[in-house]
């Protein structure tokens, strides 16, 4: 089945730097990818997906780079802000329509 | 427009006991999904509903169990239940499913067994 490693599992930065978390898949069926927001007490919230036939997509200070070839993929945050602070998850779901996750990153912005 | 409910937020079993948790999806979609989320093995996929018929099951044992009815909702089931099952359950809707369209996910039910 589908694996997904993420890293790195605990991001720290100044507000203003820009974050990056990447992860990788081992099912090249795999042809969505979604990266999601967890904040304490609450559900994961859909912040951004891409699907295998675009390479780049961007919304206003968060961005998603696929690499199909080298089957990983990233999630960019700019200009980062302390309510940016949650647990990041990235996802792929591939030929066995079955969506698997990666461990979580912890994202702490500092004011 | 509502977002995904789950009821109840919170739950206490004892070891042996089973468990219903209920899922009330967006209004218009038609999958649900069931995810069991904890620090040990992070977020896993239980199964998929669309359309009252189970489409994907993940590699869980058959303890645990669903169905959705006519207006979409859902609720899953887990019989004899272990200290293991202790977890945040948390249900995903979607217009079409979860390889094609974007997932909301509900606040969870916390269950731990005891």
């Amino acid at each position: 089945g589908e694996n997904v490693e993420q890293h790195p599992s605990t991001l720290s930065v100044q507000e203003g730097d820009s974050a990056v978390i990447k992860c990788t898949y081992s099912d090249s069926a795999s042809n969505y990818f979604p990266w999601y927001k967890q904040e304490l007490g609450k559900g994961p919230q859909l912040i951004i997906d891409i699907r295998s036939n675009v390479g780049e997509k961007k919304d206003q200070r968060i961005a998603v780079t696929l690499n199909k070839t080298a089957k990983h993929f990233s999630l960019h945050i700019t200009e980062t802000q302390p309510e940016d602070s949650a647990v990041y998850f990235c996802a792929a779901t591939g030929g066995s329509y079955i969506p698997t996750f990666g461990r979580g990153t912890s994202l702490i912005v500092h004011p | 427009k509502a977002g995904v409910t789950q009821t109840p937020r919170y739950l206490i079993k004892t070891r042996g006991q089973q468990v219903t948790l209920s899922c009330s999806p967006i209004s218009g979609h038609r999958s649900v999904s069931w995810y069991q989320q904890t620090p040990g093995q992070g977020l896993q996929f239980l199964f998929e509903y669309f359309s009252e018929t189970q489409r994907n099951k993940g590699n869980f044992p058959g303890r645990f169990s669903g169905r959705q009815f006519s207006n979409s909702r859902s609720e899953m089931n887990v019989s004899t239940l272990e200290l293991g099952d202790s977890a945040l359950y948390l249900c995903a809707s979607s217009l079409e499913g979860t390889s094609v369209d974007e997932q909301y996910f509900g606040p969870g039910t916390r269950l731990t067994v005891t």
